[in-house]
């Protein structure tokens, strides 16, 4: 069984720019969750969706957004990029919709650097 | 306070040792708790849940003490391969928004 899959594995761009980053989940599960971790510190919530619709929203601001598609998969993107953005995001899969019960799967992310 | 708390460490140790690591948390109604490991520049992987009896997986034990708001993870003859960061993540009511990671704690096993 194929993993949680993240894409692109690197990603350079210039401030001001947008960049958008996929996910699909492990087969079976339909929520996915959107983390972002900057060297030294644990990931933080960004984003959760379960069946299409966002369940979960962290204190990031509005340039960024996701989805979530019928197939589970989901994008992230930001807008108007700053320095700050750079960073690990890691998209991670599981098995309920409500509650953490049994954990996540992470993918192995997407790391952003912001020039 | 903060939601959860970890001594980043590092915890130098030589193989054979036992380390143990706790995690303070502060909603007292958190609900499920985990540990993660996760290497150097890679992403983090499931280690072990932590049930309120406690619970074991070879040399990994984790316990969870409710009255005093923590968890622990203790590692028997540590490995050389056991070096990494140690995340312990705490679920809290209220949606996933709420799941909080520690900012871990690192340890390093020495030959």
């Amino acid at each position: 069984d194929a993993g949680v899959t993240q894409s692109p594995t690197h990603l350079i761009k210039t401030r001001g720019q947008q960049v958008t980053l996929r996910c699909s989940p492990i087969s079976g599960h339909k929520s996915v969750s959107w983390y972002q971790q900057v060297l030294g510190q644990g990931p933080q919530f960004i984003f959760q969706y379960y069946e299409k619709e966002e369940r979960g929203r962290g204190n990031f601001p509005d340039r960024f957004s996701a989805r979530q598609f019928p197939n589970y998969s989901s994008e992230l993107n930001v807008n108007a990029l700053l320095l700050g953005d750079s960073a690990l995001y890691l998209c991670a899969s599981s098995r309920d919709g409500g509650n953490l019960n049994y954990g996540y799967t992470f993918g192995s992310g997407t790391r952003l650097t912001v020039v | 306070r903060k939601e959860v708390e970890q001594d980043p460490g590092p915890f130098n140790v030589p193989e054979g040792a036992t380390v143990a690591f706790n995690c303070t948390y502060s909603n007292s109604a958190s609900q499920s708790f985990f540990w993660y490991r996760q290497d150097c520049r890679k992403e983090p992987k499931l280690l072990m849940s932590v049930y309120s009896s406690g619970n074991e997986d070879g040399r990994f034990t984790a316990q969870l003490n409710r009255a005093s708001q923590y968890i622990s993870l203790l590692i028997r003859d540590s490995k050389l391969s056991d070096s990494a960061t140690y995340l312990c993540v705490v679920n809290p009511p209220g949606g996933y928004q709420k799941v909080t990671f520690g900012t871990g704690t690192k340890l390093q096993v020495i030959p």
